[in-house]
C-alpha cells in the first residue's frame, strides 16, 4: 500500500541524546515535510522540503535538522534532545507545493527524558 | 493563509449528516478551502478541497458560500469511525509549504 512510513512508532529518550527519526514515501511526491503535535495541540512545521536538495524551515525549526538526499527519505534530527521535545512527530508528503491533499504518517512519539 | 473560526466541538448521531462549519471571512480570491481530519493518535487524513464550487467525493461534500466567507463540511450518513478532529483550512494554490493547522472542531459520533 503506498505511502508514508515513520520509524521508530514510538521512543523515549535521555536528554542530550541524538535522534534520528526516519521517514519514506513510495508515492514519488515531491514536497515532504515535518510537523509536531503537541498534546491538545495543533500542528506545527518544524521543517519542508520542496524537491531533493533542498530544504527549508518551518515554524518552529530550532534543536531540529532535516536532510533530502532523495525523493523517498526526509530523516529528521534532533541534535541533543531537550524535554521540550517530547511530541508526536508526523512526517508528510504533497505532489506539488500544497496544492492537493497532504498524506500524513502515522507518526513517531518522542519522550525526552 | 486566512484565519478560520470553527467551533471547538460538536456532536452527531450515528447515522444522521453531521454538517461541520468554517468561519473564513477574510479568504481571499485565489485561496482554496481545505478539509482534513485527525482521528485519535493518527495522523490527519486529508478529505477534501475547493475554491468555489461545491466539492463531493467518496468521503464527504463541501458546500461553499457564493461569498466565499464560510463553507459547511458535510458527512452524509455519519457512523462512530468519523469521531475525529475536523479542520478547516485555507491557503492559496501555490502558496509554499505552510499548512497551517487550528484548533479544528472535535466531532463525536454518538449511538
Amino acid at each position: 500500500i503506498a505511502g508514508i512510513t515513520q520509524a521508530p512508532t514510538s521512543q523515549i529518550l535521555a536528554a542530550g541524546r541524538r535522534m534520528t527519526l526516519r521517514c519514506t514515501q513510495d508515492m514519488r511526491h515531491n514536497a515532504m515535510y515535518w510537523y509536531r503535535q503537541d498534546l491538545g495541540l495543533g500542528l506545527r512545521l518544524i521543517h519542508y522540503s520542496n524537491t531533493a536538495g533542498t530544504t527549508g524551515k518551518g515554524e518552529v525549526p530550532d534543536g531540529y535538522s532535516v536532510s533530502r538526499a532523495n525523493t523517498d527519505d526526509f530523516p529528521l534530527t534532533l541534535a541533543s534532545a531537550v524535554p521540550s521535545q517530547t511530541s508526536v512527530y508526523f512526517c508528510a508528503s504533497s505532489e506539488e507545493q500544497g496544492a492537493r491533499g497532504y498524506t500524513f504518517g502515522s507518526g513517531t512519539r518522542l519522550t525526552v527524558v | 493563509d486566512a484565519k478560520t473560526t470553527q467551533p471547538p466541538s460538536m456532536d452527531c448521531a450515528e447515522g444522521r449528516a453531521a454538517n461541520l462549519p468554517c468561519n473564513h471571512s477574510t479568504i481571499s480570491g485565489n485561496e482554496y478551502v481545505y478539509w482534513y481530519r485527525q482521528i485519535h493518535s493518527q495522523g490527519p487524513q486529508y478529505i477534501i478541497h475547493g475554491l468555489k464550487n461545491n466539492e463531493t467525493n467518496e468521503m464527504a461534500s463541501l458546500i461553499i458560500t457564493e461569498d466565499r466567507k464560510s463553507s459547511t463540511l458535510i458527512l452524509p450518513h455519519a457512523t462512530l469511525r468519523d469521531t475525529a478532529v475536523y479542520y478547516c483550512i485555507v491557503r492559496a494554490y501555490n502558496a509554499g509549504n505552510m499548512l497551517t493547522f487550528g484548533g479544528g472542531t472535535r466531532l463525536m459520533v454518538k449511538p
